[in-house]
């Protein structure tokens, strides 16, 4: 039972452009959620988080949509950058449960061709 | 500020055998987590500690033991170790009265179990 669904395994992007990741989640009680980006041989890397109680946060060419209704939410990177081109992992949490523990999704590997 | 690292870089063992992975967290974080990423998948939590206490534990049998010492750093135990053991093991650390959500991840483990 995958509780987050990144259901694109693989995104190919020129450079400049925008690159939307997405990422789905059934369980209705997650209330914080993150991105996470990895380089090979590398651990994951924190790139950006947003709270249940926003819909949107920004850090400069990053920004994450949060649509709670649908249970989805999507990672903007603008422009796109050879430099992004990594695997990407969308991680939820819930308060309350404890152990701050992050479930995460299968992951999107992102290509930026120059 | 040193992040988090974590020994050894790879390792491979024999099923039934017995391994001990070790993490140090990143300076000021006093909450370690334990991920398992097996090919192709996202990381799964296995546990975390606080306080040298276990708080909190993902579907993973009790072979699979840790510690944390008074210095935060941290140990992952897996005994009778079985061929499906072979994967990443990631270390992340964080800060409770932070967010604690947002942790951070050392470059990983890679055991391979034969």
């Amino acid at each position: 039972d995958q509780q987050v669904k990144q259901n694109s395994p693989s995104l190919s992007v020129q450079e400049g452009r925008i690159s939307i990741l997405n990422c789905d989640y059934t369980n209705s009680m997650f209330d914080y959620f993150l991105w996470y980006k990895k380089y090979p041989a590398e651990g994951p890397t924190f790139l950006i988080s947003i709270s249940s109680i926003k819909d949107k946060n920004e850090d400069g060419r990053f920004t994450v949509f949060l649509n709670k209704s649908a249970k989805h939410l999507s990672l903007h990177i603008v422009p796109s950058q050879p430099g992004d081109s990594a695997v990407y992992f969308c991680a939820a949490s819930r308060s309350g449960a404890g152990s701050y523990q992050l479930t995460f999704g299968k992951g999107t590997k992102l290509s930026v061709i120059p | 500020e040193t992040g988090v690292t974590q020994s050894p870089t790879h390792l491979i063992k024999t099923r039934g055998q017995q391994v001990t992975l070790r993490c140090s967290s990143q300076s000021g974080h006093n909450t370690v987590s334990w991920y398992q990423q097996a090919l192709g998948q996202g990381p799964q939590f296995i546990f975390q500690y606080y306080r040298e206490e276990e708080n909190g534990r993902g579907n993973f049998p009790p072979r699979f033991s840790g510690l944390q010492f008074p210095n935060y750093s941290s140990e992952l135990n897996v005994n009778a170790l079985e061929l499906d053991d072979s994967a990443l093991y990631l270390c992340a650390s964080s800060r409770r009265e932070a967010i604690p959500y947002e942790q951070y991840f050392g470059p990983g483990t890679r055991l391979t179990v034969t």
